[in-house]
């Protein structure tokens, strides 16, 4: 069974940073591009980041670019977001997802988010 | 703004049939299929349609996708109350080098 679980969500401040981790289990991790998605509270789903399935390309949305690094260890069957120089606008549930194959493709199983609020 | 483009809320009544569009471009959906996800009430996302028309498996046939040209279609047949909530197409966008989302479509079953 696929499982995503993810950690490392809170409060931060304006300006501050965060990093979120997303553990994997129940497919070979090292085969599938993942990605991250957010949803600000009561908005819609807003793609965040893409990474393919070696970690050799990545993928960011205009609104993070510069700010955020996505990064996966195989070793470890984990995924991670590096968040920077957080805005409120920042807040949000942020979801793991395996995509079907490549980062172009089909989001097949997500996790059940952590929630990141950036405010002083 | 979104890059695709839905009606932001649709309903029926049971055993209805209901339609959801996306609109995009020609960088988007003109070039990409379509996926549509379903999120239910303080639920992840569900991945529901893939590849324009293609269902996971244990989705029902109820649910069917199309696509032509620069828009993309979800269809639902025989509606049911455990139907309500969220609806939202995506694509790779080429010029974005992104997945963009529609605003999404709040189902309500009346």
């Amino acid at each position: 069974e696929v499982q995503l679980l993810e950690s490392g969500g809170g409060l931060v401040q304006p300006g501050g940073s965060l990093r979120l981790s997303c553990a994997a289990s129940g497919f070979t991790f090292s085969s599938y591009a993942m990605s991250w998605v957010r949803q600000a509270p009561g908005k819609g789903l807003e793609w965040v980041s893409g990474i393919s399935s070696n970690g050799g390309s990545t993928y960011y949305a205009d609104s993070v670019k510069g700010r955020f690094t996505i990064s996966r260890d195989s070793s470890k069957n984990t995924l991670h977001l590096q968040m920077n120089s957080l805005r409120a606008e920042d807040t949000a549930v942020y979801y793991c997802a395996k995509t079907n194959k490549y980062t172009s493709g089909p989001l097949d199983y997500w996790g059940q988010g952590t929630l990141v609020t950036v405010s002083s | 703004q979104s890059v695709l483009t839905q009606p932001p809320s649709a309903s029926g009544t049971p055993g209805q049939r209901v339609s959801i569009s996306c609109s995009g471009s020609g960088s988007n959906i003109g070039s990409n299929p379509v996926n549509w996800y379903q999120q239910l009430p303080g639920t992840a996302p569900k991945l529901l349609i893939y590849s324009d028309n293609q269902r996971p498996s244990g989705v029902p046939d109820r649910f069917s996708g199309s696509r032509a040209g620069t828009s993309a279609s979800l269809a639902i047949n025989g509606l049911q109350s455990e139907d309500e909530g969220d609806y939202y197409c995506a694509a790779w966008d080429a010029s974005l080098s992104g997945v963009v989302f529609g605003g999404g479509t709040k189902l309500t079953v009346l």
